[in-house]
C-alpha cells in the first residue's frame, strides 16, 4: 500500500517566517503535485514536478523533487497571512494502472 | 484555463433519501473523474476512479450501491448517494482529468448534511 506521509501536521507561524513541508513515501512516483485547500473549497493546483531532483519556484513557494522520486518539499520564504490553508501533495503511481495519492496533509496558520 | 464546476455547493436532506452531485468540466473535455470524500480537517479519500463511458473503478471499502457513478459524458460525471444516512455527511470533492495520469482539477466541492 503506498502512503504518503506529510510533516508536519500542523504549523502555526509568525509573518515573515520561512517554513518547510515534507511529503515522504517509501513509493516511486510518477510525478507529484501540491496543492493548497480553504476552507470549504475544492483543493487548487500549485505546481506539477516530474523529474527527480526538479527545482520549481512559484513566487515565494519553492517546490523540489527528491532526487529518487520518493519525496518532496515545499518552503516558503517570508510567509504571509494570506498562504494560510491546507497544504497537500499528491502522488501518482503508474505501475500498470495510474493511482492517485493524497498525503497526510498540513494545516498552515500564518499570524499576522 | 481549466475549470470543474459542482453542483450543488451544499445539500441538507433527510436520512433515506438519494442525493445527486454533479461534476462539469467547463472548458474542456475529462476522460477521466475522480470522486473524493474529505472529513473535517483531513486529507482527502479517493471514493472512485470514473472513466468516460464504462463503469468507475471503486476504492476498497467504498460500497458500489450506495455511491452511484455515471460518466455519460466526457464533461460531467455525477454521483448519487442512496439511501443517505447521517455518517454519510461529509465534503464530497470531484476532479477531472483530461487523461488517466494528467494533472486533477478539482471541483469547488459538495458539502453533504444527512440529517
Amino acid at each position: 500500500t503506498q502512503l504518503l506521509e506529510q510533516s508536519p501536521q500542523f504549523l502555526s507561524i509568525q509573518e515573515g517566517e520561512n517554513l518547510t513541508v515534507y511529503c515522504n513515501s517509501s513509493s516511486v512516483f510518477s510525478s507529484l503535485q501540491w496543492y493548497r485547500q480553504e476552507p470549504g473549497e475544492g483543493p487548487v493546483l500549485l505546481v506539477t514536478v516530474v523529474t527527480g531532483g526538479e527545482v520549481k519556484k512559484l513566487k515565494r513557494l519553492t517546490f523540489q523533487f527528491g532526487d529518487a522520486r520518493k519525496d518532496s518539499s515545499l518552503h516558503i520564504t517570508a510567509a504571509q497571512p494570506g498562504d494560510t490553508g491546507l497544504y497537500l501533495c499528491a502522488g501518482v503511481f503508474a505501475t500498470g494502472t495510474y493511482k492517485y495519492i493524497f498525503g497526510t496533509g498540513t494545516r498552515l496558520k500564518v499570524l499576522a | 484555463g481549466a475549470v470543474v464546476s459542482q453542483h450543488p455547493s451544499w445539500v441538507i436532506c433527510k436520512s433515506g433519501t438519494s442525493v445527486k452531485i454533479e461534476c462539469r468540466s467547463l472548458d474542456f473535455q475529462a476522460t477521466t473523474m475522480f470522486w473524493y470524500r474529505q472529513f473535517p480537517k483531513q486529507s482527502l479519500m479517493l471514493m472512485a476512479t470514473s472513466n468516460e463511458g464504462s463503469k468507475a473503478t471503486y476504492e476498497q471499502g467504498v460500497e458500489k450501491d450506495k455511491f452511484l457513478i455515471n460518466h455519460a459524458s466526457l464533461t460531467l460525471s455525477t454521483l448519487t448517494v442512496t439511501s443517505a444516512h447521517p455518517e454519510d455527511s461529509s465534503f464530497y470533492i470531484c476532479s477531472a482529468s483530461r487523461d488517466i495520469g494528467n494533472t486533477q482539477y478539482f471541483g469547488p466541492g459538495t458539502r453533504l448534511t444527512v440529517l
